[in-house]
């Protein structure tokens, strides 16, 4: 089982709509949690981190993270074209010290 | 602030030729990462710099080695480039709550 695992997509979403993109961890011990948007040919975003149960929202970016599934999710409201990328979920393990654990990604395509 | 800088963007080696990967950053970060980014492979860490002094391996230090010049400055050196080295590679720094920032990365090519 990998540690950080995210379905690859890619997730089709029609624009305006809700695009919800999942994330689970195998190591539940884990405190800190971030989502990062890649565009093609470019470097890793970082869109927000979480550290506790239930939601945070950042403009149409939010964040839901569930500990005892060990899942966290983020949802885009109002979906745009510009939304189109790779959103990569990245877990910052047990023992780990300062490092993150990357999943590898999920591809997103907001159709018009 | 430029966030973090790194040079060259593109480099086309062959095998056995030597290279090192610049990567800076001014926001006063005391940790430091460098990873290579493959297809359907994700991030994946190559070495880290806890803080200045201190670097460690992380996934796939294999080829590679490090050196933190200071609290600014991470470079990644690859000492006899292979092909299974082509890839894209990225450094990043992190922050207080340990969200990383990443430069704009490295598109190396080993023929």
């Amino acid at each position: 089982q990998k540690e950080v695992e995210q379905n690859s997509g890619p997730l089709s979403v029609p624009e305006g709509a809700i695009a919800s993109l999942n994330c689970t961890y195998s190591d539940r011990g884990s405190q800190s949690f971030f989502w990062y948007r890649q565009y093609s040919g470019k470097s890793p975003e970082l869109i927000m981190f979480i550290y506790s149960n239930g939601d945070k929202e950042d403009g149409r970016f939010t964040a839901q993270l569930n500990k005892a599934s060990q899942y966290v999710s983020l949802l885009i409201r109002d979906s745009q074209p510009s939304d189109s990328a790779t959103y990569l979920c990245a877990v910052k393990l047990t023992g780990g010290g300062n490092k993150l654990t990357f999943g590898t990604g999920t591809q997103l395509k907001v159709e018009l | 602030n430029a966030g973090v800088t790194q040079t060259p963007k593109f480099q086309v080696l062959k095998t056995g030729q030597s290279m090192t990967l610049q990567c800076a950053q001014d926001m006063n970060h005391n940790s430091m990462y460098w990873y290579r980014q493959d297809p359907g492979m994700g991030l994946r860490l190559i070495y880290y710099s806890a803080s200045e002094g201190t670097t460690d391996k992380g996934e796939v230090p294999n080829g590679y080695n490090v050196s933190r010049l200071n609290k600014r400055e991470f470079s990644l050196r690859l000492e006899s480039a292979a092909p299974s080295q082509t890839s894209v590679y990225f450094c990043a720094s992190s922050a207080i709550y340990n969200e990383q920032f990443f430069g704009p990365g490295t598109r190396l090519t080993v023929l």
